[in-house]
């Protein structure tokens, strides 16, 4: 069965502490995607990747690190930067520009 | 700025009632457009683009330069449909997203 698969689903951290979400895709795509989503601010663009070994700020990349050293994986990590961490992070992939984008099911992320 | 608009956080409606969710959006290059879905404990699921002209679930939407309008119709509302749906701009030459603040649709029996 192909998809996106975002974990783990709900996720506690302490303040200060770094923490990395995972993102694994089986579609052979080479883009991915990490927003998050906030009520009433709609979902905003943190990094994104084109290809393997490379990736690009997308428009809130303060706090956050990523990598891309495998084609299916993009994890995300939240750092103590982070001022406001607690949100909905999404994951999406894509295989081209004429293909929307196929979205994995969220973690949400409390930090305490 | 690239900068895509939806005025309505919800719109509730009666089911059998014509839908129109806005969505206004600004870019100096050339758009492409999208509608995004998200039904209750679902994901996000892509619903139509623009450079489709297809019609997906009774819904259309219409590239509008002049007015840089992609409002999302469809004649008569189903109860189906209450989601929450999200219009995205893509921008540059990368597949990269902006999207909306979303509006939570509400049909109601």
């Amino acid at each position: 069965d192909g998809g996106i698969t975002q974990s783990p689903k709900y996720l506690f951290r302490k303040e200060g502490q770094n923490v990395t979400l995972s993102c694994e895709q089986n579609l052979n795509h080479d883009a991915m995607y990490w927003y998050r989503q906030d009520p009433g601010q709609g979902l905003r663009l943190i990094y994104y990747s084109q290809i393997v070994n490379d990736f690009q700020k997308g428009d809130i990349a303060e706090g956050y690190s990523v990598s891309r050293e495998k084609k299916e994986s993009f994890p995300l990590t939240v750092t103590s930067a982070q001022k406001n961490p607690t949100a909905f992070y999404l994951c999406a992939s894509s295989i081209d520009r004429a293909s929307g984008y196929t979205f994995g099911s969220g973690t949400r992320l409390t930090v305490v | 700025a690239q900068r895509v608009t939806q005025p309505e956080k919800l719109l509730s409606v009666f089911k059998g009632a014509p839908v129109e969710l806005k969505c206004n959006y600004s870019y100096s290059g050339s758009p492409e457009l999208f509608w995004y879905v998200q039904y209750s404990r679902q994901r996000l699921q892509l619903l139509l683009r623009h450079i489709s002209r297809e019609s997906i679930k009774g819904f259309t939407a219409d590239l509008n330069k002049g007015e840089t309008s992609f409002h999302l119709k469809k004649p008569f509302a189903q109860e189906e449909d209450s989601a929450m749906y999200y219009c995205a701009l893509r921008v540059g030459a990368t597949n990269k997203l902006i999207f909306g603040t979303g509006t939570l649709l509400a049909v109601q029996p």
